[in-house]
């Protein structure tokens, strides 16, 4: 199988306060994961890509020092939205690469709110 | 940059109908895959696509990589309302797998 989890699966969170979002693949290891954002009613928008053990590579227009990313091992990929607004309020969704050329694998998805 | 269409937007269906949707694309892509979505959840992969002409069954779900490279179908026979959520399509033209595209979804809805 390839079961990629996420935690946690909604939050709450006060505008200005920073929430740390982590994406496991449990059952694989992932040398790349993925992190997207969706919107109510669209599709989904490629934030960055985490490579485990380097910098990720953000998508133009994705603030990397607002979303930070670490991919500190194999299995795991945290995302941490920094100082959130509203305006951040959306679906997060990661996915992880089981192998070169494999598809990709996608978490349950957590969705934040930002009051 | 690279772009997807899917067609239709949104459907609404019979149950028991057949449904069939298409993604097309302006430029080539080497792989194909489709995701079905239901609320509030990550995408599903259904099927996956590697090869121009190739056709693929999973179930009652059929999906075809276009000849020309630019498009692809997926087709779902005598759906049920299980079948309801929103079905991606998502490209890439590299043949690793990191750089894909997702088309804007396809909304499906079955009626009993």
């Amino acid at each position: 199988g390839a079961v990629v989890s996420q935690h946690p699966s909604w939050v709450i969170c006060k505008s200005g306060t920073s929430v740390k979002i982590e994406c496991r693949s449990l059952d694989f290891q992932a040398t790349t994961m993925f992190w997207y954002r969706q919107f109510p009613k669209q599709s989904l928008m490629l934030m960055a890509t985490s490579n485990e053990g380097s910098k990720a590579t953000y998508e133009q227009g994705v603030e990397k020092d607002k979303f930070l990313i670490n991919h500190a091992s194999l299995t795991l990929s945290t995302l941490t939205v920094t100082s959130a607004h509203p305006e951040d309020s959306s679906f997060y969704i990661c996915s992880a690469l089981k192998g070169v050329g494999d598809e990709q694998y996608f978490g349950p998805g957590t969705r934040l709110t930002v009051t | 940059g690279q772009q997807l269409n899917q067609s239709p937007q949104s459907m609404f269906i019979q149950e028991g109908e057949d449904v069939s949707m298409n993604c097309t694309s302006s430029s080539i892509f080497n792989t194909w895959l489709w995701y079905k979505q239901d609320p509030g959840e990550g995408p599903v992969l259904l099927i996956a696509l590697y090869k121009a002409g190739e056709l693929t069954s999973n179930g009652r779900l059929t999906a075809q990589f276009g000849i020309t490279r630019k498009d692809s179908f997926l087709n779902i026979s005598a759906s049920i309302p299980s079948d309801v959520g929103i079905y991606f399509c998502a490209g890439a033209a590299d043949n690793y797998g990191q750089n894909f595209v997702f088309g804007p979804g396809t909304r499906l809805s079955v009626l009993p």
